[in-house]
């Protein structure tokens, strides 16, 4: 059974700062995926990071992939109030009937970062 | 991408009755999923929609409770039966066209209140 552990669930820091949210699976995947999601709000796809040494930004956010170690990394670079939301890895697979060719599998997702950016 | 949306976005309903909520993107996808979302909570997949066949459903959920149809590429339905107050939830359908570098876009979800 796949699992994705994130750490920190929940992190509060101040603005300008960088920080790094961890993302671990258990067994092999073909993708990996973050999104955001602010309250009341549904995800927002940010990166999705689909081989070995993957690295993905757009603007104060970068991701990266490491397959062999099973661990993705999401940094914030010079961290700004409107980042503040709640962060989700997701693996692809993991449920009991993986895909065959070209379809995609659900996602197994980790428990969520609690991002709080202060001024 | 692909452009989710559902209906209806929120909802109140009575224990023992039924929801039926609907997907709809805005082109064709190859994959259709429903998930479900405890308040507070990280998602949980509840099934695969397949066009023209039954729902593959992951471990701990049941076609008779949330039955799935999909009709076709662009359209779906989950219905959660015999409500009770653990099925409140929030419920979010997300589509993927699969191929490489494919994306999985969600819906905006559908709020469920069971009292």
């Amino acid at each position: 059974e796949l699992k994705v552990e994130q750490n920190p669930l929940f992190l509060s820091m101040q603005e300008g700062k960088n920080y790094t949210i961890y993302c671990n699976y258990s067994t092999t995947s073909d993708r990996l995926y973050w999104y955001r999601q602010d309250p009341g709000k549904s995800l927002e796809s940010l990166f999705v990071l689909l081989s070995n040494g993957a690295v993905k930004q757009e603007g104060r956010l970068m991701a990266s992939l490491d397959t062999k170690a099973r661990l993705s990394t999401l940094h914030i670079t010079a961290a700004v109030h409107d980042l503040s939301a709640t962060y989700f890895c997701a693996v692809e697979g993991g449920g009991p009937y993986p895909h065959s060719g070209g379809g995609a599998d659900g996602l197994t997702f980790g428990k969520g970062t609690h991002l709080i950016i202060q001024p | 991408s692909a452009v989710i949306s559902q209906k209806p976005s929120r909802d109140i309903c009575q224990r023992g009755t039924s929801l039926t909520i609907q997907c709809q993107v805005d082109s064709q996808v190859t994959m259709m999923f429903w998930y479900r979302q405890q308040p507070g909570q990280s998602l949980t997949l509840i099934a695969t929609a397949n066009q023209g066949s039954e729902a593959t459903y992951e471990s701990g959920f049941v076609i008779d409770k949330f039955p799935i149809s999909r009709p076709n590429l662009t359209f779906s339905t989950l219905t959660v039966s015999n409500l009770s107050p653990e099925d409140s939830s929030i419920y979010l359908c997300s589509a993927s066209r699969g191929g490489e570098g494919n994306e999985q876009f969600f819906g905006p979800g559908t709020r469920l209140t069971v009292l």
